[in-house]
């Protein structure tokens, strides 16, 4: 049972390059769920699809975007890395938003120097 | 603005100690509010979600308690084992999205 995969693991980006996260589940989630997690800091939400064709902004959108592939994959997209975004990223789905048990791929880290 | 806090940020207890883990929120309407498992270099893997409607959730080893009212949730974990050593997370569910405590390191001493 894969539950949910995230590519890459590791990812050392220098300022200004692009890249894309991916994420796929295999559960038929209709929920899918961009995190960032810093040092110190509770998780952050940075974008979410609540169904197949939906995205929507969360806590924390600025400088990436989105995209609901189909029902299954939802990538995360940097068109230009700052420092700042160095983080560790987790990709999540649940059966049906938020009131429902989430389920977490293994996080990529990124690093922006 | 909903806020959510787990204190202490780490905690370091015997092998077999009972013990039990904070997590406190300021707004009261919430959906349902979760507990989370992360170990050093994975994801997250849920525990126990209890909804707003409910009081408490056990699962093996673990409980967890909803006090709404008083903005508090814990998590209870009986004689605890090197195993249970991680990072704890809670989030609640408020207007539905999760906000997230930034967790409380666990240490179980042999």
């Amino acid at each position: 049972n894969a539950g949910v995969t995230q590519t890459p693991k590791f990812q050392v980006l220098k300022t200004g390059q692009s890249m894309t996260l991916q994420c796929a589940q295999d559960m038929n989630h209709n929920s899918m769920y961009w995190y960032r997690q810093d040092p110190g800091m509770g998780l952050r939400l940075i974008y979410y699809s609540a169904s197949e064709g939906t995205t929507d902004k969360g806590e924390v959108p600025n400088g990436y975007n989105v995209s609901r592939l189909n029902k299954r994959e939802f990538s995360l997209r940097l068109e230009s890395a700052a420092p700042s975004q160095t983080s560790v990223y987790f990709c999540a789905s649940s059966e049906q938003g938020a009131q429902e048990k989430l389920f977490f791929g293994s996080g990529t880290q990124l690093s922006v120097l | 603005k909903q806020e959510v806090t787990q204190i202490p940020a780490a905690l370091s207890v015997p092998e077999g100690e009972n013990l039990v883990l904070n997590c406190s929120f300021t707004d009261s309407a919430i959906y349902n509010l979760q507990w989370f498992r992360q170990d050093p270099g994975k994801g997250l893997t849920s525990l126990l979600l209890i909804q707003s409607s409910q009081r408490e959730q056990t699962s093996g080893r673990l409980n967890a308690s909803l006090d709404k009212s008083s903005g508090r949730s814990t998590l209870y974990i009986a004689a605890s084992q090197p195993g249970d050593s991680a990072t704890y997370l809670c989030a609640v569910d408020s207007n539905y999205q999760l906000i997230w405590g930034a967790g409380t390191k666990l240490i179980i001493k042999p």
